[in-house]
């Protein structure tokens, strides 16, 4: 059974910073791309980030271009979200997805809150 | 980027009626790369529909999924009661921006 558990949200002032991590199992981690998709309260979903299998190539949303970074350890069958200079419209749920550019999101996190707040 | 539409924003239908929600892109996505996701309150979304028009496991016979080019289609034949949630539309290949729309609430009259 895939299982994906996403942990290091919380509350964190304007231009601070947080990581991320997703830690995976049920499946052969490397051989699948991740993203990051997050939900603003209330809001529908945005895709954040996406990284290939073998960590290569990676991608970010123009809304977070610059201060997000995404990445992967394979050995540890975990997916990272590195989030720097943090905005209040950065607030929401942030879930960890089993999939990516080429392949549909077929397993999700519980998602993990994100709140930026002085 | 490629924006997806998605219409109407709610639709208010009865159990037993077909529900058909429309998905309308910027530009043209290859149907291999259009997936559709039903998210309930306080859950994560759950995969329907990916390449346009191909069931997920164990998604019911009742979700269908149809369209190409700029115009793409989910339809419920049958609204059962655990039907009633948001439903969007993502592209995950036309380009390296993934996007979704911004859903359609089903919700019951």
């Amino acid at each position: 059974e895939v299982q994906l558990l996403e942990s290091g949200g919380g509350l964190i002032q304007p231009g601070g910073s947080l990581r991320l991590s997703c830690a995976a199992s049920g499946f052969t981690f490397s051989a699948y791309a991740m993203s990051w998709v997050r939900q603003a309260p209330g809001k529908g979903l945005e895709w954040v980030s996406g990284i290939s299998g073998g960590g290569g190539s990676a991608n970010n949303a123009d809304s977070v271009k610059g201060r997000f970074t995404i990445s992967r350890d394979n050995s540890r069958n975990t997916l990272y979200l590195q989030m720097n200079n943090l905005r209040g419209e950065d607030t929401a749920v942030y879930y960890c997805a089993k999939g990516g550019r080429w392949s549909p999101s077929d397993s999700w996190g519980q998602g993990t809150l994100v709140t930026v707040s002085s | 980027e490629i924006v997806l539409t998605q219409s109407p924003g709610t639709l208010s239908l009865s159990p037993g009626e077909r529900a058909t929600l429309s998905c309308r892109a910027s530009q043209s996505v290859s149907s291999t790369y259009l997936a559709w996701y039903q998210q309930k309150p306080g859950q994560a979304p759950r995969l329907l529909i990916y390449g346009a028009s191909s069931r997920a496991t164990g998604i019911p016979d009742r979700f269908s999924g149809s369209g190409s080019g700029t115009d793409f289609t989910l339809t419920i034949s049958r609204l059962e009661p655990e039907d009633f949630a948001v439903y969007y539309c993502q592209q995950y290949g036309s380009s390296p921006l993934l996007t979704f729309g911004g859903g359609t609430k089903v919700e019951i009259k």
